[in-house]
C-alpha cells in the first residue's frame, strides 16, 4: 500500500523557517517524481514545488521561488521542503504527492499544517 | 503557465442527478488534465487523468471529456458519497489547479 506521511509543520513567526519531511512507503520511491502542494484554510489547492526522481530537476511556483527549496534522499525514502522567509500567506496544509505517467498526481499524504503568525 | 477556470463554483444537486462541471484552460493543454475529489479534512483523490481516463477503482459513473482548452467532469447519477469539492488540474506545463467546485445537497 502506497503511503506518504508528512511531518515538520507547526507555528512559526513571519520571517522564520521550517523544514517539512515526507516519508514514503509501499513503492520504489527512487523511481518517482514528487510534488509539494498546499491548501490554505478554506481555500483551493496550489502547487508549490516539483522534484525529479533523481533530484536533479526542480521547479517552483512563483509564490515560493527563492524562499523554498525542495530536496530528496532516496536512500531514506524521504522528500523535504525547506521553507525560509515565511510569510502569513504561506499558512496552509502542505501535502506531498506522487507524480506518475505524464505527470498527473496519483497519491497524496494527509498533510502537515504550517501556520505563520506572530 | 495555463490558468484554469472552473464553473460553477457551487452546484446544488439531488441524489440521482446528472452533474457536469466545466474547466477551461487559458491556453491549450492538449489532454493533460486531471480531476480530483476532495472531502472535508481529507486529501484529494484522483478520479480522472489524461482528460478522460478513469483511475483504477473509481466508479464508472464518473467520466471526463474534452481536449485543448475545454474540459468536463460528469457524474452520471449522483450518489450520497459524491457530495464533495472537485478540482481540475492541468499538467501540460508545471501544474495549475482550478479554484474548485463544491457539489452540495439540494
Amino acid at each position: 500500500e502506497v503511503q506518504l506521511v508528512e511531518s515538520g509543520g507547526g507555528l512559526v513567526q513571519p520571517g522564520g523557517s521550517l523544514r517539512l519531511s515526507c516519508v514514503a512507503s509501499g513503492f520504489t520511491f527512487s523511481s518517482y517524481e514528487m510534488n509539494w502542494v498546499r491548501q490554505a484554510p478554506g481555500r483551493g489547492l496550489e502547487w508549490v514545488s516539483y522534484i525529479s526522481s533523481s533530484g536533479y530537476i526542480v521547479h517552483y511556483a512563483d509564490a515560493v521561488r527563492g524562499r523554498f527549496t525542495i530536496s530528496r534522499d532516496n536512500a531514506k525514502n524521504s522528500l523535504y521542503l525547506q521553507m525560509n522567509s515565511l510569510r502569513a500567506e504561506d499558512t496552509a496544509l502542505y501535502y506531498c504527492a506522487r507524480v506518475v505517467g505524464e505527470h498527473q498526481v496519483d497519491y497524496w499524504g494527509q498533510g502537515t499544517l504550517v501556520t505563520v503568525s506572530s | 503557465d495555463s490558468q484554469m477556470t472552473q464553473s460553477p463554483s457551487t452546484l446544488s444537486a439531488s441524489v440521482g442527478d446528472r452533474v457536469t462541471i466545466t474547466c477551461r484552460a487559458s491556453q491549450s493543454i492538449s489532454s493533460l488534465l486531471a480531476w480530483y475529489q476532495q472531502k472535508p479534512g481529507k486529501a484529494p483523490k484522483l478520479l480522472i487523468y489524461k482528460a478522460s481516463s478513469l483511475e483504477s477503482g473509481v466508479p464508472s459513473r464518473f467520466s471526463g471529456g474534452g481536449s485543448g482548452t475545454e474540459f468536463t467532469l460528469t457524474i452520471s447519477s449522483l450518489q450520497p458519497d459524491d457530495f464533495a469539492t472537485y478540482y481540475c488540474q492541468q499538467y501540460n506545463s508545471l501544474w495549475t489547479f482550478g479554484q474548485g467546485t463544491k457539489v452540495e445537497i439540494k
